[in-house]
């Protein structure tokens, strides 16, 4: 159970297109969708936080023009990198926490490796 | 905001030798203190974690030690084998909505 289904898993884009990842919650509500950045053998960096029908939170340093984050339903979150660059190119992880599990409820999806070019 | 610092980043040792990774956390209200494992392009696997109320706690090979006075918590894995070669992340869970911080990360190679 708790699963996170995060799409796509991989993609290639050119410079200035918009990007959009999906992270759906298969069999819970997600109210609350942390969303991560990881470069190559580099920590996951917490980006955002999205609640269920408000505006997500931005972590400092986050461009909130850049990194759209929706969360419009307890079972989906998205986040779209809207024109994109090179720079961009990243791992993108999202997570969500999970009310009853003994460690506090946190399952990842399976990650979104974006190459702009 | 919790910030974590994760040392070493780099950590070889000859299987069945035992391994530590030292992590130090700065906010005193984080109470949650998750590992993980992540192989190359995979997402994070929970591999141990440990509550703010609890000084040590062990599942087979591994064990997690917190000092909550000291603000830091330690992996230790024990007998390691090839398999637990990958890198290993600690993270840290405070009061602000429940955002879990990582730590740099440690690359652990076994080797056999």
């Amino acid at each position: 159970g708790a699963v996170v289904s995060q799409h796509p898993s991989r993609v290639i884009c050119k410079s200035g297109t918009s990007v959009k990842i999906e992270c759906r919650s298969l069999d819970f509500q997600a109210t609350t969708m942390f969303w991560y950045r990881q470069f190559p053998k580099k920590s996951l960096m917490l980006m955002a936080t999205s609640n269920e029908g408000s505006k997500a939170t931005y972590e400092q340093g986050v461009e909130k023009d850049k990194f759209l984050i929706n969360h419009a339903s307890l079972t989906l979150s998205t986040l779209t990198v809207t024109s994109a660059h090179p720079e961009d190119s990243s791992f993108y992880i999202c997570s969500a926490r999970v009310s009853g599990l003994s460690n506090y409820g946190y399952t990842f999806g399976s990650g979104t490796r974006l190459t702009v070019v | 905001g919790e910030n974590v610092e994760q040392h070493p980043s780099t950590l070889s040792v000859q299987e069945g030798d035992s391994a530590v990774i030292k992590c130090t956390y700065s906010d005193s209200a984080s109470n949650y203190f998750p590992w993980y494992k992540q192989e190359l392009g995979k997402r994070p696997q929970l591999i141990i974690d440990i509550r703010s109320n609890v000084g040590e706690k062990k599942d087979q090979r591994i064990a997690v030690t917190l000092n909550k006075t000291a603000k830091h918590f330690s992996l230790h894995i024990t007998e390691t084998q090839p398999e637990d070669s990958a890198v290993y992340f600690c993270a840290a869970m405070g009061n602000q909505g429940g955002k879990l911080i990582f730590g740099q990360g440690t690359e652990l190679s076994v080797k056999p």
